[in-house]
């Protein structure tokens, strides 16, 4: 089974620019949440999506989005770029389920660096 | 509040035991888990542990729980150079899902 796959792995954007990163789940995980991590603040959960449905989020200004597709795949994007957005971001995709264990399968993240 | 907290570096030499620990806050917290980061890599799930257990074994992994107290531990038996890593340690937030709160990492360092 393949796992997580996340595009693209490395990226470099300037400040006010904007970014699109995107996230293939595991097949049949139709749970798909996003951190961000940094070496201050280490991991930090941005959103998460379940059947297309942002189902939590976490304390990050309006600039970060994303959304799901019907086929799991989601993506986010970040409006806007400041300086501190430069970080690797994580997706991290679950079954779900009655005896789920909360397991996340994470992808290898994509590293966003904003000049 | 909310974090989750652990020392940031463990340096121990190969054959040793190392001892990863962990204070957590959320004791409505169903699971709570250890992930292992390499170098240039995602997140992996080394184990977890249910919240009514006191301790789980795997292989050369200990996990002792303490809910009294809130606090976690991972014990890596006979610990080897390919260990070197970072450990998070991380509890689910009020039983969601897909919302983990991690810990900062301990970075272990193995030296031969």
């Amino acid at each position: 089974k393949a796992g997580v796959t996340q595009t693209p792995r490395y990226l470099i954007k300037t400040r006010g620019q904007q970014v699109t990163l995107s996230c293939s789940p595991i097949s049949g995980h139709r749970s798909v949440s996003w951190y961000q991590q940094t070496p201050g603040q280490g991991l930090q959960f941005l959103f998460e999506y379940f059947s297309e449905t942002q189902r939590n989020k976490g304390n990050f200004p309006g600039r970060f989005s994303g959304r799901q597709f019907s086929n799991s795949r989601s993506e986010m994007n970040v409006s806007t770029l400041e300086l501190g957005d430069s970080a690797l971001y994580l997706c991290a995709s679950t079954p779900r389920g009655a005896s789920y264990t909360g397991e996340l399968f994470f992808g290898e993240g994509s590293r966003l660096t904003v000049l | 509040g909310e974090d989750v907290e652990q020392s940031l570096f463990l340096s121990v030499r190969e054959g040793d035991s190392s001892v990863i620990n962990c204070t957590y806050t959320d004791s409505s917290s169903t699971y709570l888990y250890w992930y292992k980061q390499e170098p240039g890599a995602g997140l992996q799930l080394l184990t977890y542990i249910f919240s009514n257990m006191d301790m789980k074994q795997d292989q050369r992994l200990t996990v002792l729980l303490n809910k009294k107290d809130k606090h976690l531990s991972l014990r890596i038996a006979d610990t080897q150079t390919g260990d070197s890593a970072i450990y998070f340690c991380a509890e689910s937030k009020g039983g969601s899902q897909g919302n983990l709160i991690f810990g900062k990492g301990t970075k272990l360092s193995v030296k031969p």
